[in-house]
């Protein structure tokens, strides 16, 4: 079974600046089949990225996917105030799907 | 287009069973593996079970084994997952979800599940 690790737990940035959340698989991703997902309170979570690097539809191209294998990477290029919010992980590639523990951008 | 809607969540005693159902729609159904997710109040993301697309396959947390069992019926479309023995921590609402054949991820809006007395 894949166990996913974020880092770090909470990165705390204003608005303008880059954030970078790191996500690390303790085996390999089957086809890079690596998710991200942004969560506000109250809400469902909502899909970011697919296949480590593909935006999902509707998503704006200041959050980027990138990586393979164990290690990827999430990238917000500038932090809009509607940004700060948690991230999760997910690898779906092979079964028993895993997410991460979630990892906080706060101000 | 690509639906899938769940029922069944509601309030249940400590100890009881439920049912939860997932409808899906706009897609061969039966051609693809699902899945059960769930997320406690305050609490991240926690896959549940898993089954094949012919069903013979299913996999369980082991926060869940031997008290759910995911099940499917192919000429219904429909997913579901039998919970007993539920506890408080079962709290949680659920979501059916799927990989699909683009490569991305799929998931229902969800059904609130509360274990209270």
């Amino acid at each position: 079974e894949i166990v996913l690790t974020q880092s770090p737990g909470t990165l705390s940035l204003s608005p303008g600046e880059r954030a970078t959340l790191s996500c690390r698989a303790s085996q390999s991703v089957s086809s890079n089949y690596l998710a991200w997902y942004q969560q506000k309170p109250g809400q469902a979570p909502r899909l970011l990225i697919y296949g480590a690097s593909s935006r999902a539809t509707g998503i704006p191209d200041r959050f980027s996917g990138s990586g393979s294998g164990t290690d990827f990477t999430l990238t917000i290029s500038r932090l809009e105030p509607e940004d700060f919010a948690v991230y999760y992980c997910q690898q779906y590639g092979s079964s028993p799907w895993a997410f991460g523990q979630g990892a906080k951008v706060e101000v | 287009e690509v639906q899938l809607l769940e029922s069944g969540g509601g309030l249940v005693q400590p100890g009881g069973s439920l049912r939860l159902s997932c409808a899906a729609s706009g897609f061969s159904f039966s051609s693809y593996g699902m899945n059960w997710v769930r997320q406690a109040p305050g609490k991240g993301l926690e896959w549940v079970s898993g089954i094949s697309d012919s069903g013979v396959t299913t996999k369980h947390a082991d926060s869940v084994k031997g008290r759910f069992t995911i099940s499917r019926d192919n000429s219904q479309n429909t997913l579901f997952l039998q919970m007993s023995s539920l506890r408080a921590d079962d709290t949680a609402v659920y979501y059916c979800a799927m990989r699909t054949s683009g490569g991305t991820v799929f998931w229902g809006q969800g059904t609130l599940v509360t274990v209270s007395s």
